[in-house]
């Protein structure tokens, strides 16, 4: 199985913030990657596939980037609402494995 | 936009079979989508547990293939997830998901359910 890992595990900012998360596969996945955000009690939400595309009307301060084995989620002009934990997933090859998760926190 | 309920009981006893199903409305479970059940623990986090086509094709996470299985039944626009041998280690929020079929984004979920706790105890 391709072995997903991102960092940091937390991270502290605040409104108006630029933070990056970054997730790096144990094999190169090409652009087989989707980052999602997940709010406490909720299911995830999707934010952004084929590492770079945002899903539906996902706000354009957010972005996403690389290729390979290496990438990451940036999202600029933190809003309350950002305040979450993110997750990345390859989608390269079943099992399609997630990442342990980013808490971004005030 | 597409709505996935699912439904289902918050315990099982250990050994014995979970089944949950999920009810997509807004959409046509025949409309050239997967259809995927994904779990999470605090401990393992979140896990791809496999995904069914409308044809009836299904595909699943290696470590689970010989407990589970994913049907689906058009007639009713739903998909079920039935699952083995429960034990504690299976105990966990279980969601069901539309998963894209296309190649290029095949794997990605871009709808959920609202999760169910399922409880392995007696």
């Amino acid at each position: 199985d391709i072995q997903v890992t991102q960092s940091p595990s937390s991270l502290s900012a605040s409104v108006g913030d630029r933070v990056t998360i970054t997730c790096r596969a144990s094999q190169t996945i090409g652009s087989y990657l989707n980052w999602y955000q997940q709010r406490p009690g909720k299911a995830p939400k999707l934010l952004i596939y084929a590492a770079s595309s945002l899903h539906g009307e996902v706000p354009s301060r957010l972005s996403g980037s690389g290729s390979g084995t290496h990438f990451t989620l940036t999202i600029s002009n933190l809003q309350p609402e950002d305040f979450a934990t993110y997750y990345c997933q390859q989608s390269y090859i079943a099992p399609y494995g997630f990442g342990p998760g980013t808490k971004l926190d005030i | 936009q597409v709505q996935l309920q699912q439904s289902g009981p918050g315990l099982v006893k250990p050994s014995e079979t979970l089944s949950l199903t999920c009810t997509v409305s807004r959409d046509s479970i025949e409309n050239g989508y997967y259809w995927a059940w994904i779990r999470q623990t605090p401990g393992k986090g979140l896990e791809w547990l496999g995904a069914v086509y409308y044809s009836g094709t299904t595909y699943y996470n290696p470590a689970l293939k010989s407990r589970i299985t994913i049907s689906v039944d058009t007639s009713k626009n739903q998909f079920s997830l039935r699952l083995t041998s429960m034990t504690a280690a299976d105990t966990a929020v279980y969601y069901c998901a539309r998963q894209f079929a296309k190649i290029s984004v095949t794997g990605t979920c871009d709808y959920w359910g609202q999760g169910t706790l399922v409880t392995v105890s007696s």
